[in-house]
């Protein structure tokens, strides 16, 4: 079945630090990749997505690709602000049920 | 206003008690869905519905009961709550392409049984 595996946090960085969370999935035929973000205490809100191989998403200075290749979509952002600081998700969609798959998140935490 | 709303936002019970957590969508999207979120479980799915009167089990559906009469609304009930299901909920909603377009979620209900 279809699978989402996300690197396990909590990632901790300086202001401004570069930052990379991976993803890795397993699915069969083309899914559309997402990210979320889960502010502390609210719903979890679409951050960016990708519908097809090599798409980049981008949205708030965060990006990713999807590589298809690889069975990945890491989400990278050059310089982390502390408002950043957030649970990620990493999901994906195929067209059966019209279910999304989660990974388990991974929780970013950033110092001034 | 337009979007996904859950009521109530926070909710204390006791154990045995029956209790429904509410959710409401503006955009008649016809599927929604009901998760839940514990610490080092993620985001669980309990049941979903892909239109009006058309609900499913999703991977931790047992305890729980729901109901679709209309398309806006998709409430959850705990039919006898137990401890083991303080958690938070989260509603979330979709159109037929959730593949190109993903889920919006509700804020969230913060459930403790005591």
């Amino acid at each position: 079945g279809n699978s989402v595996t996300q690197m396990e946090g909590p990632v901790t960085l300086s202001e401004e630090a570069f930052l990379t969370i991976n993803c890795t999935y397993t699915a069969t035929g083309y899914p559309s990749l997402f990210w979320y973000v889960q502010y502390p205490g609210e719903g979890l809100q679409l951050l960016l997505k990708a519908t097809k191989a090599d798409d980049k998403g981008s949205n708030k200075g965060f990006e990713a690709t999807y590589r298809k290749e690889t069975t990945s979509f890491h989400l990278e952002k050059g310089s982390v602000q502390v408002s950043d600081s957030a649970v990620y998700f990493c999901a994906l969609a195929y067209n059966a049920g019209n279910m999304l798959t989660f990974g388990g998140g991974t929780r970013l935490m950033v110092k001034p | 206003d337009a979007g996904i709303t859950q009521s109530p936002r926070y909710k204390i019970t006791e154990t045995g008690r029956q209790v429904t957590l509410m959710c409401h969508q503006t955009w008649s999207h016809s599927y929604m869905f009901w998760y839940r979120q514990d610490l080092g479980h993620g985001l669980r799915l309990i049941y979903y519905s892909a239109a009006a009167d058309i609900t499913d089990k999703g991977e931790v559906p047992d305890g729980y009961v729901v109901s679709r009469s209309k398309t806006e609304n998709f409430p959850l009930t705990l039919e006898s709550a137990t401890r083991s299901q303080t958690s938070v909920y989260f509603c979330a909603s979709s159109d037929q392409s959730t593949k190109g377009y993903g889920y919006t979620f509700g804020s969230g209900t913060r459930l403790t049984v005591v």
